[in-house]
């Protein structure tokens, strides 16, 4: 089975704070990505990979940058956390071509 | 501008009777298209695709129809279960690019025993 694990299931930050969250996968997939899902928004792209030390932005990408310096692991990290990064992050990855995307299980972020 | 687009939030339906679940596209350069489910504090998990080769694809109780001349496709859940109650989010893809998923808003089901 493959397995996408996001390090915190539920996270408190302060404004300002440098917030990392990790991701890692076991299948050996090219490509990650960093989603956040908010109510009524769906999920909305941040950041993807699709090779070690490559990224691309999503859709939306400020606030935001990303670290892959190993083809298992992708590093969501916000510079100054704000409240307006309170939401649910979830991290994906997938091989190559048209394939379905695994996600871990999601970490809530809460920043006060 | 949303590419995917699920324009009913929320869907209310009896157990054993069918769940419909509709979604609409944007972008003609799509070509693989996939439904995920998702429960409270889990992240989604992957439920059913089809390409944009076929117009059907089936897996025990779901079902997924496409209709590329419309850019809509929709989910048919029969029999509907409790255990569907969830948000079923569509996705879709193209061959191009950089292979990353669009996602639509959800429709969060709610299946009544």
């Amino acid at each position: 089975d493959v397995k996408v694990t996001q390090s915190s299931r539920y996270l408190v930050k302060r404004t300002g704070e440098k917030v990392f969250l990790e991701c890692v996968q076991d299948m050996d997939h090219e490509n990650m990505f960093w989603y956040r899902q908010d109510p009524g928004l769906g999920l909305r792209l941040i950041y993807f990979s699709y090779d070690v030390k490559m990224k691309e932005k999503g859709d939306i990408p400020e606030g935001y940058s990303v670290s892959r310096e190993k083809k298992e692991r992708f590093s969501l990290i916000l510079e100054s956390a704000s409240t307006n990064q309170t939401s649910m992050y979830l991290c994906a990855s997938s091989f190559g071509g048209l394939n379905e995307a695994f996600f871990g299980q999601g970490t809530r972020l809460t920043v006060v | 501008d949303q590419q995917v687009k699920q324009n009913s939030p929320s869907l209310s339906v009896q157990e054993g009777r069918i769940s419909i679940l509709n979604c609409d596209y944007t972008n003609s350069m799509f070509d693989y298209f996939l439904w995920y489910k998702k429960y409270p504090a889990e992240g989604p998990t992957f439920l059913i695709s089809i390409s944009s080769i076929k117009d059907k694809n089936e897996d025990g109780r779901f079902t997924v129809f496409l209709n590329k001349s419309a850019k809509h496709l929709s989910l048919h859940i029969v029999p509907s279960q409790p255990g569907d109650s969830a948000v079923y989010f569509c996705a879709a893809s193209a061959k191009t690019g950089a292979n990353n998923l669009f996602f639509g808003t959800g429709t969060r089901l709610t299946v009544i025993p």
